[in-house]
């Protein structure tokens, strides 16, 4: 089944713990992407990849990495979390370069830090 | 940069009503809108979208409008049903090709 995978699906961190969320696609899809959803606030860009070793910042970086060594993963890793990063995220793959494709979204990992 | 306005916030209609659900944008340049559901609960979905060579665009009960002189475009529901309860994000392309979304909007059904 073509489909985009997130793990875990729900963390409760504490303050300052590295943790990496992991993103996976099997749709050999070259664009992938990382949002983070908060009320009011709709989805926000956290970092794009538009294909392997090239990732660039969405609108809300600070606080977070990426890597794109293979074509299927995009983890999203926070390396010290903080309590303004609580959130919902999403990862999204697409199969163009760039974003104006059909994105995919996967099911989503509900993120506390406490 | 491109930016993207979506009202309202909340829209409740009842159940056979038609809801429309108005966005704009701020880069003339922008060329490609798309509409996304999100189900409670459930991740976004795309559901229609618009690329700049068209005025308008349906299929079965929703269609999109766009008004590239206004810089503005419409998601349009007809014959509302109890499964259309969701909340739905426009969104428009920027000059870097990436997405940029509206704060969505909260679609209620009423029986």
């Amino acid at each position: 089944e073509a489909q985009v995978t997130q793990n875990p699906r729900y963390l409760i961190t504490v303050t300052g713990k590295k943790l990496t969320v992991t993103c996976s696609q099997n749709m050999n899809h070259e664009y992938m992407s990382w949002y983070r959803q908060d009320p009011g606030l709709g989805l926000r860009q956290i970092y794009y990849s538009m294909n392997v070793e090239v990732t660039d910042k969405g609108d809300v970086p600070e606080g977070y990495k990426v890597s794109r060594k293979e074509k299927r993963n995009f983890p999203l890793i926070l390396e010290s979390p903080s309590p303004n990063q609580t959130s919902l995220y999403f990862c999204a793959s697409s199969p163009g370069v760039a974003g104006t494709d059909t994105q995919y979204f996967g099911p989503g990992t509900r993120l506390t830090v406490l | 940069g491109e930016n993207v306005e979506q009202h309202p916030s909340t829209l409740s209609v009842q159940e056979g009503d038609s809801a429309v659900i108005k966005c704009t944008y701020s880069d003339s340049a922008s060329n490609y809108f798309p509409w996304y559901k999100q189900e409670l609960g459930k991740r976004p979905q795309l559901i229609i979208d618009i690329r700049s060579n068209v005025g308008e665009k349906k299929d079965q009960r929703i269609a999109v409008t766009l008004n590239k002189t206004a810089k503005h475009f419409s998601l349009h529901i007809t014959e509302t049903q109890p499964e259309d309860s969701a909340v739905y994000f426009c969104a428009a392309k920027d000059s870097n090709y990436q997405l940029i979304w509206g704060a969505g909007t909260k679609l209620i059904i009423k029986p």
